[in-house]
């Protein structure tokens, strides 16, 4: 069965640490694995997009990185913000337009 | 460039009614793809329009439909509403069919069945 689990559920950081999102999954075929920022009551905006041949991608302060043997990608950010606060999606592409979604971790940063 | 946007915001039901919701993709976009959130199953994919017809579908009942019309603009339909579907509605578009074609989500439609 496609699946992609995400870990932590929720996290509480403070302002101006580092921290790590997980994301496992069991899709196949795999096509690529983006992930997604939410924002409360807004639309999920991409942050990166993985394709099977890449292992690290960074965007800003935001560096995703792939293992396709271990079937495993997480998300690091680095010096944290307020304004990172929101829900990290990790989705992977499956064949040919499927699309597997994770429940997402809930990411607070306190000041 | 404007974004995505969706048809109404708001909307509040009675179970057993009928439900239209409406997007309209990126300027040039021609795939529109429609998703449920909700807080339990997180974000499922309903169904993905290209060129006014429906390419994938996702594991939701028949009283889901969609459409897309010429200018890209889509449409989604909801019939005998049941509780359970009381969700946030996404839309997003994507320029074409590349895998690795970025997909610019609209703000939502937050419906809730009574």
């Amino acid at each position: 069965k496609n699946q992609v689990e995400q870990s932590p559920q929720s996290l509480i950081i403070l302002e101006g640490k580092n921290c790590t999102l997980q994301c496992n999954y069991t899709v196949s075929p795999f096509s690529n694995l983006r992930w997604y920022k939410q924002d409360t009551g807004r639309g999920p905006v991409s942050l990166t997009i993985m394709t099977f041949s890449e292992n690290t991608k960074s965007n800003g302060r935001y560096t995703a990185t792939l293992d396709a043997d271990t079937k495993q990608s997480s998300l690091h950010i680095t010096a944290s913000q307020l304004s990172d606060s929101a829900s990290y999606i990790c989705v992977v592409r499956t064949g040919t337009y499927k699309y597997i979604f994770g429940t997402g971790t809930r990411l607070k940063v306190l000041a | 460039k404007a974004g995505v946007t969706q048809t109404p915001r708001y909307l509040i039901k009675t179970r057993g009614q009928q439900v239209t919701l409406s997007c309209s993709p990126i300027s040039g976009h021609r795939s529109v793809s429609w998703y449920q959130q909700t807080p339990g199953q997180g974000l499922q994919f309903l169904f993905e329009y290209f060129s006014e017809t429906q390419r994938n579908k996702g594991n939701f009942p028949g009283r889901f439909s969609g459409r897309q019309f010429s200018n890209s603009r889509s449409e989604m339909n909801v019939s005998t509403l049941e509780l359970g579907d009381s969700a946030l509605y996404l839309c997003a578009s994507r320029l074409a069919g590349a895998p690795t074609d970025t997909q610019y989500f609209g703000p939502g439609t937050r419906l809730t069945v009574l």
